[in-house]
């Protein structure tokens, strides 16, 4: 089974319009960690946000945040206010227990196109 | 802190020969992980070095090879090169032992393999 799930392929929004994409993972750990990634067509994966499975609380970090449903096992990136900039790939990635430290799962990824 | 920095951006091989790409993390990281894209297959999961040692590994043939240093800039070897191992090689550190651990990742070696 795929550790990670992005249905999504590509997405279109309205520059300034709020968008969401969707990210459901598999894991039986219970200590595990969700991260959102952005890569702009140079390739560079940048850090967007990180959610922990002990979290209490959904993510933020700027305009971006995570929709944490754990008893769905869904960690939806939700960007506020798109911008032309937004545009990329978005990946989705655990990180799984901790004996397994670094070793990282990512999902398909999903394209996103911002239109003026 | 300077980024993590990966050499070269580029290489052009031809099937059979092997190649050694260089990552070279952040500073005080002690993790280096290695990442293969392609489009088809994603983005996938090598192995990953901390402190000299390997202490993680993907599911990838035996061709595919890494170390890391004392001073913890790490290579990739891939022996015997095939089309297929064309692809985007990134390479990721990161600083702490356990954690949410995110990972900083280098802008990546683009290999083409002739």
């Amino acid at each position: 089974a795929q550790k990670i799930t992005q249905t999504q392929p590509g997405m279109f929004v309205q520059e300034k319009e709020a968008v969401t994409l969707d990210c459901t993972y598999d894991t039986s750990d219970p200590s595990y960690g969700l991260f959102w990634y952005k890569q702009p067509s140079s390739g560079e994966m940048i850090f967007l946000i990180y959610q922990g499975s002990y979290d209490q609380q959904n993510a933020t970090e700027g305009r971006y945040s995570l929709n944490f449903q754990k008893a769905r096992k869904s960690a939806n990136l939700v960007i506020s206010a798109s911008q032309l900039g937004d545009s990329a790939m978005y990946f989705c990635a655990m990180r799984e227990g901790p004996n397994n430290f670094n070793k990282f799962y990512f999902g398909s990824g999903t394209k996103l196109n911002v239109k003026p | 802190k300077a980024g993590v920095t990966q050499t070269p951006r580029y290489l052009i091989k031809t099937r059979g020969q092997q190649v050694t790409l260089s990552c070279s993390p952040i500073s005080g990281h002690r993790s280096v992980s290695w990442y293969q894209q392609t489009p088809g297959q994603g983005l996938q999961f090598l192995f990953e070095y901390f402190s000299e040692t390997q202490r993680n590994k993907g599911n990838f043939p035996g061709r595919f090879s890494g170390r890391q240093f004392s001073n913890s800039r790490s290579e990739m070897n891939v022996s015997t090169l095939e089309l297929g191992d064309s692809a985007l090689y990134l390479c990721a550190s990161s600083s702490a032992d356990r954690g949410h651990n995110e990972q900083f990742f280098g802008p990546g070696t683009r290999l083409t393999v002739l």
